[in-house]
This record gives structure tokens, sequence and C-alpha cells, in this order.
């Protein structure tokens, strides 16, 4: 089945330890997001690729990076967590602006 | 400044009955409206959508109202059923810019009672 697949689903770290998250897609969509979302509220937009293009938003910290390798590979940086950093993390990809199609989410606590 | 409101953090509706989660938005820009459903622990999964051009669209049990002149959407559930009990996501697509991310209200808890 054609799929979003987060890896790993449950990641904890330290306080200012760089942590990495994944994003892979079988679907060979062109546009791979990341979203945060915190107890309680709504998923946030952090970036998205369109293609090979990097789209940051506008108030997205600087501790947060993204690299996209390949179509099928998107990944989440996070260069010094801080416990405010502790989330759900969500990929979500979809082709040019339709449906956006979203993995299982990787939950990130933070120590 | 929300531009897209869940008013409703949670609704809880007997077995059989309708279901009805309501989503109100500021932004006239906003072209397409799409509901997820969220299971614990699970990524958003998308539900139904409606474009802007529309007022109604329908899915089986699931029937979504858009009224432009109000702002306002709802998702109508019919018959509801114990595993429709997940927390439901309001999202708009904004037809400006080249991103055309999605803006998301925060959610209501639909509990549906056996």
């Amino acid at each position: 089945d054609a799929m979003v697949i987060q890896n790993p689903r449950y990641q904890v770290t330290q306080f200012g330890k760089p942590v990495t998250l994944s994003c892979s897609q079988t679907l060979n969509h062109n546009v791979m997001y990341w979203y945060q979302q915190k107890s309680s509220q709504a998923p946030k937009l952090l970036f998205h690729y369109y293609d090979k293009d990097f789209n940051n938003e506008a108030d997205t910290p600087d501790n947060f990076q993204s690299r996209r390798p390949n179509t099928s590979f998107c990944f989440l940086d996070i260069r010094s967590p801080g416990l405010g950093d502790a989330a759900m993390y969500l990929c979500a990809t979809s082709v040019a602006q339709e449906t956006q199609y979203f993995g299982p989410g990787t939950r990130l606590l933070v120590l | 400044d929300q531009q897209v409101k869940q008013n409703s953090p949670s609704l809880s509706v007997q077995e059989g009955r309708i279901s009805i989660l309501n989503c109100d938005y500021t932004n006239s820009m906003f072209d397409y409206f799409l509901w997820y459903k969220k299971y614990p622990a699970e990524g958003p999964t998308f539900l139904i959508s409606i474009s802007s051009i529309k007022d109604k669209n329908e899915d089986g049990r699931f029937t979504v109202f858009l009224n432009k002149s109000a702002k306002h959407l709802s998702l109508h559930i019919v018959p509801s059923q114990p595993g429709d009990s997940a927390v439901y996501f309001c999202a708009a697509r904004d037809k400006s810019g080249s991103a055309r991310q999605l803006t998301f209200g925060s959610g209501t808890q639909l509990t549906v009672l056996p």
C-alpha cells in the first residue's frame, strides 16, 4: 500500500542534543511537509519542500532545519532541542496543492 | 490570530444519531476546505473535502456543508458509530501565494457512545 512512513514513532532526546526525525513516502508525491503539533492544538506548519524548493514558514525557529535528499525522503533536524520542542511531529505529502496525506507522526520527548 | 476556529473542543453523541461538527473561518482567500480525523498516536487521516464553488459534498455517512457568506462549514456524520470516536480537524487552503498551505483548527474530540 502506498503510504507515508515516519521513523521513529517515539524519540527521546536530551536537552540540547541534536535529533533527526525521518519521513519517507511511496506515493511519489512532489510536495512534503513538516508540521509540529502540541497537545490540544492545531498542527502548525514548519516548512515544506515543493519538489526541491525549500519553503520555510516565517515563524519557524532557526533551530529547525530540513533536508530532502530525494523525492521519497525528507528529514527534520532539530539542532538544539529545548523543552518547548517536545511535541508530535507530523510529515505530510501531496501532489502539488492537492490533498495532504499524513504519516503517523513521531512523538518527541526532551529530557 | 486564529483563521480557522473549532469552538467546541468536545462533542458526545449517542450511537446511531447525527454528529455535527462545526468550523468557522475568517480568511476570505480560503478556497478549499478539508476535514481530517485523528485517532490517538496516529497521524490525521483525510476524510472529506469541499471546494468553495460548492455548498455541499457527500461521501457515504459523511457530508460537509459550506456557507460562504457566514464563513462557516460543518461536518455531518449520520449515523454515528463508536468507531467514529476521534479528534476531527477542520483545515482550509489559501488560494493566494504559491504555498497553498493548510491552516488547521484546533480540533473537536467526538465521542460516540454505544
